[in-house]
């Protein structure tokens, strides 16, 4: 079966940096998405990765690695609206999106 | 600019009723996708659209239909429902399907079934 392993929750200090990990295993890898979903929102695109190394947008980078089954999601310099869930997604050899259940990042003065 | 808008935002629905979540969308995107998202689970699609006129079965399928008879619309439908059905659903949309093109998220209808 298809799977994709995230941390469940996660807690962090305001202005520190904090490392999301995601770890899959699915039929094929045709890229690898981050969204941001605050409470009682709808979750919204941070990033689509395809190629190995790290990409980064302004206070987030992510860094898939094909061969390894694995990526990350790296946010610094962190401030309190970043408390949100992260969601991992892969889109397999179908292009068919599989979800992770997220990360809830918790982020303390 | 609207995006995609979702009604109703949050329902209570006794058991064995019929209810229609309705989805519009304004990027005129062929591709269309119902979600459901509960707790401790990622997630797992419903139905889907390639394009106006065509539907797909996504992971969990029973208990719902959908239609599409237009570009813009995407009404998910309970014929009956039942209390396993209590969820979040999250109408997206994207460019095109199969393909490495972003989904959207609607903001969500919140379902409770007694």
């Amino acid at each position: 079966g298809q799977n994709i392993d995230q941390p469940t929750e996660m807690t962090a200090t305001e202005g520190a940096i904090v490392q999301i990990n995601c770890t899959y295993q699915t039929s094929g890898f045709n890229g690898l998405f981050w969204y941001q979903q605050h409470a009682g929102e709808a979750p919204t695109f941070l990033s689509y990765n395809v190629l190995d190394g790290l990409e980064e947008k302004g206070r987030f980078s992510s860094f898939p690695s094909r061969s390894k089954g694995y990526s990350y999601l790296l946010l610094k310099e962190l401030q309190m609206k970043d408390s949100a869930s992260y969601l991992c997604a892969v889109l397999d050899s179908n292009y068919q999106l599989i979800w992770g259940a997220g990360t809830k990042l918790i982020i303390k003065p | 600019i609207a995006g995609i808008t979702q009604a109703p935002t949050s329902q209570i629905l006794a058991a064995g009723r019929r209810m229609t979540l309705r989805c519009t969308q304004d990027m005129r995107h062929n591709a269309m996708y119902w979600y459901r998202q509960d707790l401790g689970l990622g997630l797992r699609l419903i139905h889907y659209s390639n394009t106006a006129g065509t539907t797909g079965k996504g992971e969990v399928p029973d208990g719902y239909s959908v239609s599409r008879a237009n570009t813009d619309d995407f009404p998910l439908t309970l014929a009956s429902a039942v209390p396993s059905q209590t969820s979040v659903y999250f109408c997206a949309s994207s460019a095109t399907s199969g393909s490495t093109d972003t989904q959207y998220f609607g903001p969500g209808t919140r379902l409770t079934v007694l």
